[in-house]
């Protein structure tokens, strides 16, 4: 079984409509993060939590909320849907040792708003 | 400020050698790392060097990091078409408990 898994893979939805993108892991690590990843532009960081009472805005927050409703699962919302807002939006987990921080990545959802 | 560039394509022969070049701006890094993204799959960690290192070779892979030019790059020699993919480096600054990805490169094989 995955360790990061993200529900649902793909997603087609209208402007204006609230998404939520869902993640899972089973690593038990305490840092979750999310990212969205656009053609030439890499991975920018959206928001990230080092534990549940913990959650702190990313470079690209603007249009988006997150919950970490517990250790295991960080949901990342988009409240009105815009069309810039498609992208490919991958989670990740960390169980930072030190500055040594490797992270462990979902298979991604792929979000298309019309 | 943080600001991680790669070039966006490479394309190789199979056989050849792969160079994948990346550069990045802040002097306080610690960790740099190479991720690699397959087609329809998130990202996985292919190696990384902790910023006191020059070079790390692990089979097929050499990493080499200029620290005074703010340079990092990946080889991969015998390159195959399962190497196809997009190659992300990313940095671990000191202080903050993130990473810094660029902008990734395609790295294209063919037969």
């Amino acid at each position: 079984d995955a360790d990061v898994t993200q529900t649902p893979r793909n997603r087609i939805t209208k402007t204006g409509k609230r998404i939520m993108l869902e993640c899972s892991q089973t690593k038990g690590h305490d840092r979750m993060y999310w990212y969205r990843q656009d053609p030439g532009l890499g991975l920018r960081l959206i928001y990230y939590s080092f534990d549940v009472k913990d959650i702190n805005k990313g470079e690209i927050s603007d249009g988006y909320s997150v919950s970490r409703q517990a250790q295991a699962k960080f949901s990342l919302s988009l409240e009105s849907a815009i069309p810039n807002q498609t992208a490919l939006y991958f989670c990740a987990t960390s169980g930072m040792r030190g500055e040594y921080n490797e992270q462990f990545f979902g298979p991604g959802t792929r979000l298309t708003v019309l | 400020g943080e600001d991680v560039e790669q070039s966006l394509f490479l394309s190789v022969r199979e056989g050849d050698s792969s160079v994948i070049n990346c550069t990045y701006t802040d002097s306080s890094s610690t960790y740099l790392y190479w991720y690699k993204q397959e087609p329809g799959a998130g990202l996985q960690l292919l190696t990384y060097i902790f910023s006191n290192m020059d070079m790390k070779q692990d089979q097929r892979l050499t990493v080499l990091l200029n620290k005074k030019d703010k340079h990092l790059s990946l080889r991969i020699a015998d390159t195959q078409t399962g190497d196809s993919a997009i190659y992300f480096c990313a940095e671990t600054v000191t202080g903050f408990q993130k990473l810094v990805f660029g902008t990734g490169t395609r790295l294209l094989v063919s037969p």
